[in-house]
This record gives C-alpha cells, structure tokens and sequence, in this order.
C-alpha cells in the first residue's frame, strides 16, 4: 500500500513568489492535514481537509490557503512568500475525522525562501 | 485553546541511560498519541493511549497515560543509538475537536 506522497520533495523561491504543494493521502483516507515545522521547531498545524471542505485552519495568515480535489488529495498554497514560510510542509492523512484516528505523514516538501 | 506542553525540549543522555519525557495538557485529552521523528525523517506514530491510568509498552518504551488524563509520559528504558529523534506527543481533547494538538517535542540525543 502506498504512503501519503508529497510533491516536490524540494522547492526554493524568491520573497513574494507563489509556491504549491501537493499531496497524495493513503487510499481510502479522506482527511488530509498540513503542518509547518520550520528548523527545530515543532508542528505547527494550519489547515485540515475531509471530503473536500475546510474542516479547520490554524493562526496563519490568509496567504497560506489550500483544497482538497475529489479523489481526496490536497494542494497547499502560499502567497507573496516571505523569508520565515522556509519550513518543511508536512501532510497527512486519516480515515475519516475522529480524535482517534491516527495520522500518516508524508515525506515533506522542503521549501526555501530566498 | 487547547495547549500540550512536553519537557525538556532536549535530552542528551549516555547509551545504556534511561530517559523519559513528558506530556501535559491544558484540557482533559480524550485520548494521546505519540510519535517519532528521526533526524531528516517525518513523525510515525508509535502508539495510542485512551484510558485514564493506561500504561502500554513497547520493548524498551513504556507509554503511561496519567489518572485524570492531562498528562502522559514516554520512558525509554537503556537508550540504544537508534533511538534518536524527537518525540512528540499529540492530543485530542474530543468535545466536537477532530483535531490533534501537537506538543513541540524532545529531542534525544544518544551519546555512543
């Protein structure tokens, strides 16, 4: 069975610039998460989706926005780029939305702002 | 909101050392997982704790879910090399929340 897969692995843009990440969950989740975990810090959470709706966002600003496609993978967009978005884009899925699911990440996409 | 707080946010310890870190809640937690992230890796999980005075292990690693469910502990009993990483617990605090509150995790460090 395959994981949850990210894309691009690496991503490096300039200030201002628009980036995309993509990501694919495990077949048959339909909740994808993304978190920011810029070097050594921890997960910071900023967006959920499940069956296509926003289900919930973090405290991040309006240019950090995404969605969910039909067949259940997501897209993380980030507007006007600024140095401090340089993090590691974590995605992840469960089956469904319960406290109890358990979350499957993905690889990350590494983005670097210039 | 919800916060989970995990102490220390560094631990360097001897190989053969134990080493425990811990989890602590502002809210009762319907349920905590924990999760491994090695160095250049991403979070696994590792296992879930649902009942309150829940202890679970795993080999070396003993899960403990304390009484009134605001806090957890992971401890690591002769740490070997291959248990670098960071360790992260997560909450759910349930009340209509689908949604894992991250802590900001420890990072071991095992000195051979």
């Amino acid at each position: 069975e395959a994981g949850v897969t990210q894309s691009p692995t690496h991503l490096i843009k300039t200030r201002g610039q628009q980036a995309t990440l993509r990501c694919s969950p495990i077949s048959g989740h339909t909740s994808v998460y993304w978190y920011q975990q810029a070097l050594g810090l921890g997960l910071q959470f900023l967006l959920w989706y499940d069956e296509g709706e926003e289900r919930n966002r973090g405290n991040f600003p309006p240019r950090f926005s995404g969605r969910q496609f039909p067949n259940y993978s997501s897209e993380l967009n980030v507007n006007a780029l600024e140095l401090e978005d340089s993090a590691l884009y974590l995605c992840a899925s469960s089956s469904g939305f319960s406290g109890a699911n358990v979350l499957t990440f993905g690889a990350g996409s590494r983005l670097t702002v210039l | 909101g919800q916060q989970v707080m995990q102490i220390p946010q560094y631990q360097h310890v001897q190989e053969g050392e134990d080493f425990t870190t811990y989890c602590n809640s502002s809210t009762t937690l319907s349920n905590i997982q924990w999760y491994k992230q090695r160095p250049g890796g991403h979070p696994v999980f590792l296992i879930q704790l649902v009942k309150s005075g829940e202890v679970k292990k795993q080999k070396r690693l003993t899960f403990q879910f304390g009484e009134a469910k605001k806090n957890s502990s992971l401890h690591i009993t002769a740490t070997q090399t291959t248990d670098v990483g960071t360790y992260f617990c997560a909450g759910h605090s349930g009340a209509g929340s689908y949604q894992l509150t991250f802590g900001k995790g420890t990072k071991l460090s095992v000195i051979p």
